[in-house]
């Protein structure tokens, strides 16, 4: 009964490859965010989207970007993978904006080698 | 800027123990809205309060409990007698006005 789903769960890529995680919600939120987590840094913010088409960036947006052509996908997509961008990968949605608080999805884990 | 500081890193506390998990923040909004996260060993993020700045009361569910204190900018969260199930991380998150602002956590082991 998840509304918001996260794919691949797990990847493993090689540097320099370009790599698209996806975020998926069935909740029809207008809000979107894609946070990494690494040990010691708590859950830093990538990008954000308040709409179709509408993003921006967030605090440690380098060498990442993101698409939002559909209320249901918020895509990311690492264009030239680092080893420095290994880390946990969450996506999560709001309906009202962060005052409000978020779902977050289960996570990706993506290792670059 | 909006930040959160979670002093402790990790806790170790013996089952049943009390303990409390702090969190200082610092923010130049006067309303603004304070939540904690709780992520466990499987790794999702699990929504556990939300609070705003005009509301002091402290709030309790359960065995939890939390204590806002707008003079002292904290928002700490105690768990009493605790359990084993409660192994988790813990974040005290801030909004920023386009998103949340999280904790670094705070790391909390419970042993039988």
């Amino acid at each position: 009964d998840a509304g918001i789903t996260q794919s691949p769960r797990h990847k493993v890529t090689e540097t320099g490859t370009p790599v698209t995680l996806r975020c998926h919600q069935t909740e029809n939120h207008r809000y979107m965010y894609w946070y990494r987590q690494d040990p010691g840094h708590g859950l830093r913010l990538i990008h954000y989207s308040y709409g179709v088409k509408d993003t921006d960036k967030g605090e440690v947006s380098d060498g990442y970007s993101v698409s939002r052509s559909k209320t249901e996908d918020f895509l990311l997509t690492l264009e030239s993978a680092t080893s420095s961008q290994t880390s946990v990968y969450f996506c999560a949605i709001s309906e009202r904006g962060p005052n409000y608080g978020y779902t977050f999805g289960s996570g990706t884990r993506l290792t670059v080698v | 800027a909006q930040k959160v500081t979670q002093a402790q890193t990790e806790i170790s506390v013996v089952e049943k123990e009390d303990v409390t998990l702090d969190c200082v923040y610092e923010t130049r909004d006067t309303t603004y809205y304070l939540f904690w996260y709780k992520q466990p060993p499987s790794g999702e993020l699990v929504f556990l309060i939300r609070r705003n700045s005009f509301d002091e009361q402290n709030e309790i569910s359960g065995r939890y409990s939390w204590n806002f204190q707008k003079s002292t900018s904290s928002f700490n969260f105690t768990i009493t007698a605790s359990q084993v199930v409660d192994s988790a991380v813990y974040f005290c998150v801030l909004n920023s006005g386009y998103a949340l602002n999280f904790g670094k956590g705070t790391s909390l082991l419970v042993t039988p």
